[in-house]
Parts: structure tokens; sequence; C-alpha cells
């Protein structure tokens, strides 16, 4: 248990609709990032929140959007749902803003688009 | 701009034998580097990383991994592999923008 935690483990949705994924990050940690993997794309950094501000923007689409709340947690939010949303949903943390250590990610959500 | 190349993304050696992943990035600037592991239906967990000073770097389960500045690579090894490490391999740089840049993964496989 790596202290990351995510849920669901798993989602099936339909096109069109709209789903949230939750992380908690690790005792401690300040900072939470959202990544997205796919087989063709490989892992893509989709944003970074650090102690509940928006600190990093990477290839998130406007469909998609995260936030995190006061006790640190992070909810990232998919709508409009497309097939090519099907992907697995990593959240990871670190302790600061600045991940010179690198990230403890959690085990991820899978989400299935049909 | 950073960029992670990991060449072959399926390798296979039998139980004992010697690992070799390889990895070359491009960076602008000295780079942080890291390699995952990703298990099976798990997330991706650290197994080593190289930010300053000494250039072999030890980590977790028997691998190591050089920072070679002069071939900008940073391949990780393992003497004998096991069982143990089939999985998604995964090596990645940070800059001092704190972006990581992640490879697109090496899959290995351990032959009994």
């Amino acid at each position: 248990d790596s202290g990351v935690t995510q849920t669901p483990k798993h989602l099936i949705t339909a096109t069109g609709q709209r789903v949230t994924l939750r992380c908690s990050p690790r005792s401690g940690d300040l900072s939470v990032y959202w990544y997205q993997q796919s087989l063709d794309q490989g892992l893509q950094f989709l944003i970074q929140y650090y102690n509940g501000e928006e600190r990093a923007k990477g290839n998130i689409l406007e469909r998609f959007s995260a936030q995190q709340f006061p006790d640190l947690h992070s909810e990232l939010n998919l709508s409009s749902l497309e097939l090519g949303d099907s992907a697995l949903y990593f959240c990871a943390s670190s302790p600061s803003g600045m991940a010179e250590g690198g990230y403890t990610f959690g085990s991820g959500t899978r989400l299935t688009v049909v | 701009a950073q960029s992670v190349t990991q060449l072959g993304s399926h390798v296979s050696v039998s139980e004992g034998a010697l690992v070799l992943l390889r990895c070359n990035y491009s960076s602008s600037v000295p780079p942080y580097l890291f390699w995952y592991v990703q298990y099976p239906n798990q997330g991706l967990q650290l197994l080593l990383k190289y930010t300053t000073g000494a250039t072999l770097v030890k980590g977790i389960n028997g691998f190591e991994a050089e920072f070679k500045k002069s071939e900008t690579s940073f391949h990780l090894t393992k003497p004998s592999a096991h069982m143990s490490d089939a999985a998604e391999y995964f090596c990645a740089v940070r800059n001092t923008g704190n972006q990581f840049y992640f490879g697109t993964g090496t899959s290995l496989t351990v032959i009994p």
C-alpha cells in the first residue's frame, strides 16, 4: 500500500456521461498530480494541485477539471465522455510543490467508456 | 524540451540472467532521473532516482542504474533476474520546472 488512495478502482460508463474520480494523497503530502495512462499515449500529465491551488497544467482537455479540497483530497471530473477517454487514471502525491524525490502513485482508476 | 526514449518496448530474459533496460533522455539542464516499476493492475512504484552526487544509483529489489551524462543515458540493470521482476518499467526525467516526462515503458518478461 503506497498510502495514496484512489476510488473507485473500476468505472464503466456510457458516452456523454460525467464521472468523478477521487484521490487521497499520502499523509503529509501537499501536492496531488493526475495522470492518464493509455496504450497509445502512454503516461500523460494532466494537472497538479499544491495545497489547494492549481500549480501546473499539462495535456488536460477542457472537458476535464480537477480541484483539491481543504483536507487535501482531490477530485478529477470528466464530462461529456468519449470512447477515447477510456484509460487508467492515476493520482500521485509528493510532500511539497516540487517533487525532487519523485512521486508516490496510487493504484489507479480504470475508466471504461462504452 | 525534455524527452525520454526507452529502447525496446519488450525485453525477455531468462531467470538468473542479466537485466538491462535502456533509457536515454534529452534535457537542456542537469536532469533528475527516475525509474518506476508497474506490476499488473497496480500503480507505479519508485525503483530508484538520480538527483545529484554519485552517478551509480542503487534501488530496491537489487536494481541499479548509472547516470552517464556524456551518453545522456540512465540504463537500469539487475545482475540476476527473478520471476517476480516481470513487470512494466518506466524511465522518467524531471526538469527544473517540476515537469515529469515518462518514457513509453518497457515490458520485462522473465523466462523460467
